[in-house]
């Protein structure tokens, strides 16, 4: 079955400093993937979408890049700001309407 | 900037209660969903919605849920008899026309559901 994120890491990070958030997926036929960021207790926040006809996208201080071959799908922020710190994660889509969603990876900035 | 509304923030209810949640999606967004997250899990698909129909479910979405659009703005997810493993954040979201960049779906902020 499809699986997304297996493992829940802990990312710390020095405020200014570039932030790299990782995420493997399992489905090869996905098309079409989004980063989330989840403040406590908030819904998911949308930050960056990207398809599997490209590799690399972004937006204003987040980039986006998707590695097909090895199933995986990396979120980086520059310059990471105290604002940032959230749960991130990976949601995957496969032509449908539903998303599956990865476990998600907490990101600390360290001031 | 719009946004996906849900009420109530929180539900508490007895074991084998029903409990309706209500969500106010997008006002132009044509795709309706319902997540839900337990306590230190990740999000999880349950349904999705288009057309005045349930387009896809997961195993989780059984026959104790429902869900409905009763007028032009609400969503509304129903669970007949609750168990204590309903106990999660249960999120909405809705999506647009689905063209090239526009299958983002935009999550409300949760209720959160707790059965005693």
């Amino acid at each position: 079955g499809e699986s997304v994120g297996l493992h829940l890491p802990t990312l710390s990070v020095q405020e200014g400093d570039n932030s790299i958030i990782n995420c493997a997926y399992s489905n090869s036929a996905s098309d079409y993937f989004i980063w989330y960021k989840q403040e406590s207790g908030k819904g998911p926040q949308f930050i960056i979408d990207i398809r599997s006809n490209m590799d690399k996208r972004q937006g204003q201080r987040v980039t986006v890049l998707l590695n097909k071959t090895v199933k995986h799908l990396s979120l980086q922020i520059a310059a990471t700001q105290p604002g940032d710190s959230a749960v991130y994660f990976c949601a995957e889509n496969n032509y449908g309407q539903n998303f599956v969603f990865g476990p998600g990876t907490r990101l600390s900035v360290l001031p | 900037e719009p946004e996906v509304t849900q009420t109530p923030s929180h539900q508490v209810t007895q074991m084998g209660q029903e409990v309706i949640l209500r969500c106010v999606p997008i006002s132009n967004h044509l795709y309706f969903y319902w997540y839900r997250q337990i306590l230190g899990q990740k999000v999880e698909f349950l349904v999705s919605f288009y057309n005045n129909e349930i387009s896809e479910k997961s195993e989780i979405f059984d026959d104790q849920f429902s869900v409905e659009r009763p007028d032009g703005s609400n969503f509304t997810l129903k669970i007949r008899s609750t168990k204590l493993e309903d106990s999660a954040m249960y999120f909405c979201a809705s999506r647009g026309t689905g063209t090239l960049w526009a299958d983002t779906q935009y999550f409300g902020p949760g209720t959160r559901l707790t059965v005693l």
